[in-house]
């Protein structure tokens, strides 16, 4: 069966530090790969998603950035983290062919930027 | 672009009263899939249900139903005789399909807190 797993699960940072979140699946090859956000008090907002290795598109300018260097690899991260920065991350993948749009979800990491 | 509004920020019921969350959207697109999903405290999101906007017809598993209206652009979700374990966040999301892949970016609501007392 398919997992996904993603981590730190907290974490807790300086404003102006780096950041890196690291997303792995298995059980699957070739999976759609897909970052969101979730704010306080608001919905989740699409980051980044990959359809591939080293393809990578974002969806909102920000301070962020994104990597998929293996199938099931993708990661997340900032050079500078900024007080806008803190929320609670998604990973999360969806099969290369059938179910359109199902999302399967990791379990989440919780930024505070301080 | 592709909206979703969750009006109900929160909502609190007591244990065995039905409950519905209300989802409307916007859409330009003429093909597209609703989804639920469900977020208990731990965080992780569940998946619930996915409809695609050519079926209207309403489904039914369990406590849970679903009504999708297509002239109001609703997508409605009802929770039978609630439970304190029903107890979460439920997102109400609209897909942006990427034709010739199956790509399916997700474009959420708000949320709304559900809180089922005992």
């Amino acid at each position: 069966s398919q997992t996904i797993h993603q981590w730190p699960a907290t974490l807790v940072q300086p404003v102006g530090s780096p950041l890196s979140l690291e997303c792995t699946v298995e059980g699957t090859s070739n999976p759609n790969l897909y970052w969101y956000r979730q704010a306080a008090g608001r919905g989740l907002q699409l980051l980044f998603y990959s359809v591939g290795i080293g393809q990578i598109s974002s969806e909102v300018p920000q301070n962020l950035s994104a990597s998929r260097p293996q199938d099931r690899q993708f990661i997340l991260s900032s050079k500078k983290l900024l007080l806008s920065d803190s929320g609670f991350y998604l990973c999360a993948w969806s099969a290369p062919t059938g179910f359109y749009g199902e999302l399967f979800f990791g379990e989440g990491s919780r930024l505070t930027v301080l | 672009a592709q909206k979703v509004t969750q009006a109900q920020t929160e909502i609190s019921v007591v244990e065995k009263e039905d409950v519905t969350l209300d989802c409307v959207y916007e859409t330009r697109d003429t093909t597209y899939y609703l989804f639920w999903y469900k977020q208990p405290p731990s965080g992780e999101l569940v998946f619930l249900i996915r409809r695609n906007s050519f079926d209207e017809q309403n489904e039914i598993s369990g406590r849970y139903s679903w009504n999708f209206q297509k002239s109001t652009s609703s997508f409605n979700f009802t929770i039978t005789a609630s439970q304190v374990v029903d107890s979460a966040v439920y997102f109400c999301a609209l897909s942006d399909l990427d034709r010739g892949s199956t790509l399916g970016r997700l474009y959420f609501g708000r949320g709304t807190q559900l809180t089922v007392w005992p």
